[in-house]
């Protein structure tokens, strides 16, 4: 069975650097899939924010391709995101899934940003 | 604004057939697989349909999607209280290169 597993501070202040880890058991994130980072507003829909291939390719939301990295490690089978400058907008759940069905996803985890 | 468009809310009573309707473009819906999601309050999302119309093992056949042209749509029937839930529905963005989801539908079981 396939899981995924977020993790990360739950509280990141403004203009500072969110960062998250989903740890990949059940399969290998050196298989032929993507990994992706969706996050959800509280009380608000999906936003998809990108996705990392084992080759180290990725592709962004055009929307926040200036501000997001996502980097894969895997030798720990897992995959990271990393959102720089963040405001209070950027308060969501954030999710890991496997795509491109997305029939894989973490729990999710809420990172606020806030001071 | 998304780029999948969703009715924002939807309503059934036991029993009934509602279908759920997404809109988009050649660049999305128009030329690749859409798929659908049901999202629980609290809960993560959950593959419903996949590839237009495809139901992943233990998914009940009382849910079934399609797709013609620019437009897809979910059904559900025989409508069960334990339906009540969040529904999108995604696909893959020729122009943006990217991934894509609808703004979701409420579904309220009368």
């Amino acid at each position: 069975q396939v899981q995924l597993q977020e993790s990360g501070p739950g509280l990141v202040k403004p203009s500072g650097t969110l960062s998250l880890t989903c740890a990949v058991s059940g399969d290998s994130i050196s298989s032929r899939n993507w990994w992706s980072w969706v996050r959800q507003p509280p009380g608000k829909g999906l936003e998809w924010i990108g996705e990392i291939y084992h080759s180290g390719s990725t592709n962004y939301n055009p929307s926040l391709k200036s501000r997001v990295t996502i980097s894969a490690d895997k030798s720990k089978n897992q995959f990271s995101l990393k959102l720089r400058s963040v405001t209070a907008a950027d308060t969501a759940v954030y999710y890991c899934a496997r795509v491109p069905e997305f029939d894989y996803w973490g729990q999710g985890t809420l990172v606020t940003v806030s001071s | 604004q998304s780029v999948l468009t969703q009715p924002p809310s939807a309503s059934g009573t036991p029993g009934q057939r509602v279908t759920i309707s997404c809109s988009g473009s050649n660049s999305n819906i128009g030329s690749n697989h859409v798929y659908w999601y049901q999202q629980l309050p609290g809960t993560a999302p959950k593959l419903l349909i996949s590839r237009n119309n495809q139901r992943p093992s233990g998914v009940p056949d009382r849910f079934s999607g399609s797709k013609s042209g620019t437009s897809a749509s979910l059904a559900i029937s025989g409508l069960r209280s334990e339906d009540e839930a969040d529904y999108y529905c995604a696909a893959w963005d020729d122009s943006l290169r990217g991934r894509v989801f609808g703004g979701g539908t409420k579904l309220t079981v009368l």
